[in-house]
């Protein structure tokens, strides 16, 4: 598997509230996607980083990596409770696919 | 912008059946996807392909047949649906540049086995 965290992780926070979700990868990869899903529809691109790049910032949400661990974070400054749905991040094999992890579901209540 | 259009949006099907979903962009995307997701996991790729009438098997091919029949559309089928089978079915479009790019998803199929 490409992914080192394999189970769907779960968090809840207060609306405005800071959070952080963080994923690690087994291969290389050129590009780290970030895709946000909301119940009942696919997935939408939220941040592309590539790999040469440290930090990526999107309105709210701020992404890193970090490719000596293998690792992204994708993180939401002041979380508001349309910001509920599952956060999954993907790697590419630079062969015209991608790999995604098993997703992070963020609950944020009023 | 573009669009992707997934039919039907809900399957029920017998076991051992046949059964076919269908997927249509009009984005004019090069590459086109067919991922399976089960409650509480991620996305598995079944089929993709790079061009018209191309095809290429993902991890969880066996099972499923596909067919790129033109550029903007692309159709997977189970083969022999499995009995409590239940799951949704992700079609998504990128442009050439593939895992490099943007995927853009449909709203998906969501099947049912009885």
């Amino acid at each position: 598997s490409q992914w080192g965290e394999e189970n769907l992780q779960a968090l809840s926070i207060q609306e405005g509230e800071d959070v952080t979700m963080n994923c690690s990868y087994k291969t290389y990869t050129t590009v780290v996607h970030w895709y946000r899903q909301d119940s009942g529809r696919g997935p939408a691109l939220i941040i592309l980083i590539r790999s040469n790049e440290r930090e990526k910032r999107s309105g709210r949400l701020r992404a890193t990596l970090d490719t000596s661990s293998q690792s992204s974070s994708l993180s939401i400054t002041a979380a508001q409770c349309e910001d509920t749905a599952v956060y999954f991040c993907a790697t590419d094999d630079n062969n015209n696919r991608i790999f995604f992890g098993d997703g992070t579901q963020l609950v944020v209540k009023p | 912008g573009g669009i992707i259009t997934q039919t039907p949006k809900f399957l029920i099907g017998q076991e051992g059946q046949k059964l076919t979903l269908k997927c249509q962009q009009n984005f004019n995307h090069d590459t086109m996807y067919w991922y399976r997701q089960d409650s509480g996991k991620g996305l598995r790729l079944i089929y993709y392909s790079i061009t018209e009438n191309d095809l290429q098997k993902g991890d969880l091919s066996e099972g499923y047949d596909a067919s790129r029949e033109k550029k903007s559309s692309f159709s997977l089928t189970v083969t022999s649906a499995q009995k409590n089978e239940m799951a949704v079915f992700l079609c998504a479009s990128s442009s050439d540049r593939g895992g490099q790019d943007t995927q853009y998803f449909g709203p998906g199929t969501r099947l049912l086995v009885l």
